[in-house]
């Protein structure tokens, strides 16, 4: 059964990099879509953008200018960058496998990262 | 984009009562919707797919309807496990994916 698993810094300060990766573990990274999404303490959720095991990439626009999306198929994972983050930018992070027109799913646990100096 | 919206925004339902949740689009998706159900402190789990398709292993007191730009998520007889928040998501080919703001189920 496939699992997911976010890792990185939980406190980033404004205007510096937010970096996180997905570890794949009991499948491999080039079979499917791999997306990150976030949600803000007690708010909705809101898609991030998705990369192929090929590297090619899709963003929301809203973020598209702030976000780097990679992939280490030799590791099975794939990683986040968000750039100049500010306390919006704070949320529970998560990474998710997309079933080709079936929805998220599996989904890893999610990451708290907050923005504060 | 594709914007999104549900209703109730809250809903205060009982134990074997019924209930239903509306997500209506900006623009038509035709069938590509799907419901989440999330608990606090975890992940949203997948329940249905392509407006109406069920999950594997799912309970089937969850059910899904509509296409074009309405659509629901009725759960038959609610159990103590199913109050949660619920998202809709479209993923329309060719358009960012999107979700619904979310519909909390609480217990009346």
């Amino acid at each position: 059964q496939m699992q997911l698993q976010e890792s990185g810094p939980g406190l980033v300060k404004p205007s510096e990099t937010l970096s996180l990766t997905c570890t794949v573990s009991g499948g491999s990274i080039s079979d499917y879509q791999w997306s990150w999404i976030r949600q803000p303490p007690g708010k909705g959720l809101e898609w991030i953008g998705y990369i192929y095991d090929s590297g090619s990439t899709t963003f929301n626009p809203s973020l598209k200018s702030r976000v780097t999306i990679s992939v280490d198929t030799s590791k099975n994972q794939f990683s986040l960058r968000l750039t100049s983050v500010t306390a919006a930018d704070t949320a529970v992070y998560y990474c998710a496998s997309w079933k080709a027109a079936a929805g998220f799913d599996p989904w890893g646990q999610g990451t708290l990262v907050t923005v504060s100096s | 984009d594709i914007q999104m919206t549900q209703s109730p925004s809250t809903l205060s339902a009982s134990v074997g009562d019924r209930v239903t949740i509306t997500c209506r689009t900006s623009q038509s998706i035709s069938s590509w919707l799907a419901w989440y159900q999330q608990k606090p402190g975890t992940a949203p789990k997948l329940l249905i797919y392509k407006a109406s398709t069920l999950e594997s292993g799912v309970p089937s007191r969850f059910s899904g309807s509509g296409s074009g730009t309405e659509f629901t998520l009725s759960i038959s007889s609610l159990q103590p496990d199913d109050f949660a928040t619920y998202f809709c998501q479209q993923y329309k080919p060719y358009s960012p994916y999107t979700f619904g703001p979310g519909t909390k189920l609480e217990i009346k």
